[in-house]
């Protein structure tokens, strides 16, 4: 049974770093391709970027691309994402998710990020 | 970007009725392979989202064939035959033709 369980969220600070972690198990996390995607308080879904399987190749949202970095280690079957300078918009669900070409086919129950002073 | 504008339902359908979703995209979404990158969720309430149908019409694995995907490069409807309480949730479509990927607002399902 494919499982990716998220951690790492919480309150934070504007201007603040916040690391976001996801655990796969029950497939091959080596073989497949991931992705972050947000789910705002108002239920809005944005896409983040994702990651080819190797770690060697990053798309992002424009507007997201200077503050977040997607990485994994495939020896963990971890997914990372790191957040810089976190603002107030910030404030969502992250929700790690795996793809195949081309849908995401299945995604973590998601953390909450709250960006507050 | 690609925009994604998702319709609304006339809520609650009463149970047993067939409910349609549609989503139109700023640009076809047809790909030059023949395939068309439209993607449908659900997120019932409480619940991350979940695959129901992918490439517009094909279902996902373990997904009632209650649910029917259609379009054709930028028109799209989720069709719903005969909606049952576990239906209710919010409905998304989503592109994948491009970066930066993008979703529909959501549809909102309830049920009488």
């Amino acid at each position: 049974e494919v499982q990716l369980v998220e951690s790492g969220g919480g309150l934070v600070q504007p201007g603040a770093s916040l690391k976001l972690s996801c655990v796969a198990s029950g497939f091959t996390f080596s073989d497949y391709w991931m992705s972050w995607v947000r789910q705002t308080p108002g239920k809005t879904m944005e896409w983040i970027g994702d990651i080819k399987y190797d770690g060697s190749y990053t798309n992002y949202a424009p507007s997201l691309k200077n503050r977040f970095t997607i990485s994994r280690d495939n020896a963990k079957s971890t997914l990372y994402l790191q957040m810089s300078n976190v603002r107030s918009e910030d404030t969502a669900t992250y929700y790690c998710t795996k793809l195949v070409p081309y849908y995401f086919d299945y995604w973590g129950q998601g953390v909450m990020v709250t960006v507050s002073s | 970007d690609i925009v994604m504008t998702q319709g609304a339902l006339p809520n609650p359908v009463p149970s047993g009725e067939s409910a349609s979703i549609t989503c139109q995209s700023s640009k076809s979404l047809l790909h030059s392979n023949g395939k068309t990158y439209l993607n449908w969720y659900l997120q019932r309430p409480g619940q991350s989202p979940q695959l129901l149908i992918y490439w517009m019409s094909t279902r996902a694995s373990g997904v009632s064939d209650r649910f029917s995907g259609s379009g054709s490069g930028t028109d799209f409807t989720l069709k719903i035959s005969s909606v049952e309480a576990e239906d209710v949730g919010v409905y998304y479509c989503q592109q994948f033709l491009e970066y930066p990927l993008t979703f529909g607002s959501g549809t909102k399902l309830e049920i009488k």
